[in-house]
C-alpha cells in the first residue's frame, strides 16, 4: 500500500530562515507527488507538484521542491521563510490508476516567528 | 476562476441524526473526491466518482454513502451519526484528461460538529 512519511511535525522558524521540510512515500511504481498547503481555517491548496521531467519544480510563492527518485524522497523547501508562511503542510501522492486518489503524510505545522 | 463549492459550511447535528453534504465541482471536472480530516489529523480519502459512476473507495463507514450526479455535483450522506465523525470534509474535483497530470482542486470543506 502506499504510504507517504513526513517527519517533522512541528517546526518553528524566524523570519528569513530557509525551510526544507522532508516527504517519503513507498510506492514502487510511478507517481505523482504534491505539496499543499493549509493556511489556519482555510482549505487545501496546491503548491506544487512533480508528475515527470525536471525533478526539480517551483511552486507558487517562492517555494520549490526536488524529486529523488533513488531516495523516494520529495523535499520542500524554500529560502526564506516569512510569518505569512505559517500554515500546515501536506505533501501527497496520487498513484492509484483507478482513482488517483490522494494519499496524505501526517502534516508538518510551520510556525515562522516575526 | 471558480472553485470547488461545498454546502454547508458549517453543520451541527445531534448523534444517530443524518446529515448531506454537498459538493459542486470546478465547471468540466468529472472527478470528485471526498475526503475527511479528523481534529488534528491529515486527510483521508472516503471516496471517488468519475461520470457518475464510484471509481475508488477508501476508509468510509457502512453508515455513509454517496453518489454523483448528472450535473457532476456530488452528495455525501451520513446517517446515525456519532461523535467520532465531527471533521472537516473536504471535496475534490479533478479533470481526467488524456495524461494522469491533472490536479485536484479542494473546496472549502463543511465543518461538522456532532454532539
Amino acid at each position: 500500500a502506499q504510504s507517504v512519511s513526513q517527519h517533522n511535525h512541528h517546526v518553528i522558524l524566524s523570519e528569513a530562515a530557509s525551510l526544507e521540510l522532508g516527504c517519503n512515500y513507498s510506492y514502487g511504481g510511478t507517481v505523482n507527488l504534491f505539496w499543499y498547503v493549509q493556511y489556519p481555517g482555510q482549505h487545501l491548496q496546491l503548491l506544487l507538484k512533480y508528475f515527470s521531467g525536471d525533478p526539480l519544480v517551483k511552486g507558487i510563492k517562492g517555494f520549490e521542491a526536488e524529486f529523488i527518485k533513488s531516495k523516494f524522497s520529495f523535499n520542500l523547501r524554500k529560502p526564506s521563510v516569512q510569518w505569512s508562511d505559517t500554515a500546515e503542510y501536506f505533501c501527497a501522492v496520487s498513484a492509484s490508476p483507478s482513482s488517483y486518489k490522494l494519499i496524505f503524510g501526517s502534516g508538518t505545522r510551520l510556525l515562522v516567528r516575526p | 476562476a471558480a472553485g470547488v463549492i461545498q454546502s454547508p459550511r458549517h453543520l451541527i447535528k445531534e448523534k444517530r441524526e443524518t446529515a448531506t453534504l454537498k459538493c459542486y465541482p470546478i465547471p468540466r471536472h468529472d472527478t470528485v473526491y471526498w475526503y475527511q480530516q479528523g481534529p488534528g489529523q491529515d486527510p483521508q480519502f472516503l471516496i471517488s466518482f468519475y461520470e457518475k459512476m464510484q471509481s475508488d473507495k477508501g476508509s468510509i463507514p457502512d453508515r455513509f454513502s454517496a453518489q454523483q450526479f448528472s450535473d457532476y455535483h456530488s452528495e455525501l450522506n451520513m446517517s446515525s451519526l456519532e461523535l467520532g465523525d465531527s471533521a472537516l470534509y473536504f471535496c475534490a474535483s479533478r479533470r481526467i484528461g488524456l495524461t494522469s497530470e491533472e490536479t485536484q482542486y479542494f473546496g472549502p470543506g463543511t465543518r461538522l460538529l456532532v454532539l
